[in-house]
């Protein structure tokens, strides 16, 4: 069965320091990974897509199929990146997301 | 381009009654999907619509269903409503291809009593 888990439900880090929030799926094909961000009062939005390869708001995630992970990093948080983040999978040919419960990250001045 | 719009934005129903709520999705998406947010299991996927038929369907009874219309807007329903049912329900639009991103809606927070 497809599943994703986000081990952190919190996770609080100072402004400047790295962040990482981590992801671990289990999917025997070949999924798409997501991440989601829902700042407050925000609706959710998609942060960034492993097939993209791209670098958002400086945040990066590597597919590591191997161990099956998906992780979130940021080499220096700022206090805007406070906000609740979903790793999500959505399998091949369907329109169907898979959330993790979510990591709500808190930046401290 | 106007985002996906979601009405009401705040539901009270009471045990026993059903509910509707809508979706208008961004002009030009025809896909439209459904999703129920509860602290306890998360965001959890419920149906997806597209040109009117539904293309995929989670782990949920048949009390919950929907449709879509000829104009890509989407009608979820819930019929013998039970305290459990209280969450936020979120819709997301896409184009439809499988690699499109999904833009989700703010969100009906349902309420049973």
């Amino acid at each position: 069965a497809q599943r994703v888990t986000q081990p952190e439900k919190l996770l609080s880090v100072f402004k400047g320091a790295p962040v990482e929030l981590k992801c671990n799926y289990s999917y025997s094909g070949s999924p798409e990974l997501f991440w989601y961000v829902q700042y407050s009062r925000q609706r959710l939005q998609l942060l960034l897509r492993h097939i993209s390869r791209e670098s958002i708001k400086g945040f990066t995630a590597d597919l590591n199929k191997g161990e099956t992970s998906f992780h979130l990093k940021k080499p220096f948080a700022q206090e805007e990146d406070s906000a609740m983040y979903y790793c999500a999978l959505r399998d091949q040919g369907a329109q169907k997301l898979v959330f993790g419960q979510g990591t709500r990250l808190t930046i401290n001045p | 381009k106007a985002g996906v719009t979601q009405t009401p934005r705040y539901l009270i129903k009471t045990r026993g009654q059903q509910v509707t709520l809508s979706c208008s999705p961004i002009s030009g998406h025809r896909s439209v999907s459904w999703y129920q947010q509860t602290p306890g299991q998360g965001l959890q996927f419920l149906f997806e619509y597209f040109s009117e038929t539904q293309r995929n369907k989670g782990n949920f009874p048949g009390r919950f269903s929907g449709r879509q219309f000829s104009n890509s807007r989407s009608e979820m329903n819930v019929s013998t409503l039970e305290l459990g049912d209280s969450a936020l329900y979120l819709c997301a639009s896409s184009l439809g291809d499988f690699l499109n991103e999904q833009f989700f809606g703010p969100g009906t927070r349902l309420t049973v009593l």
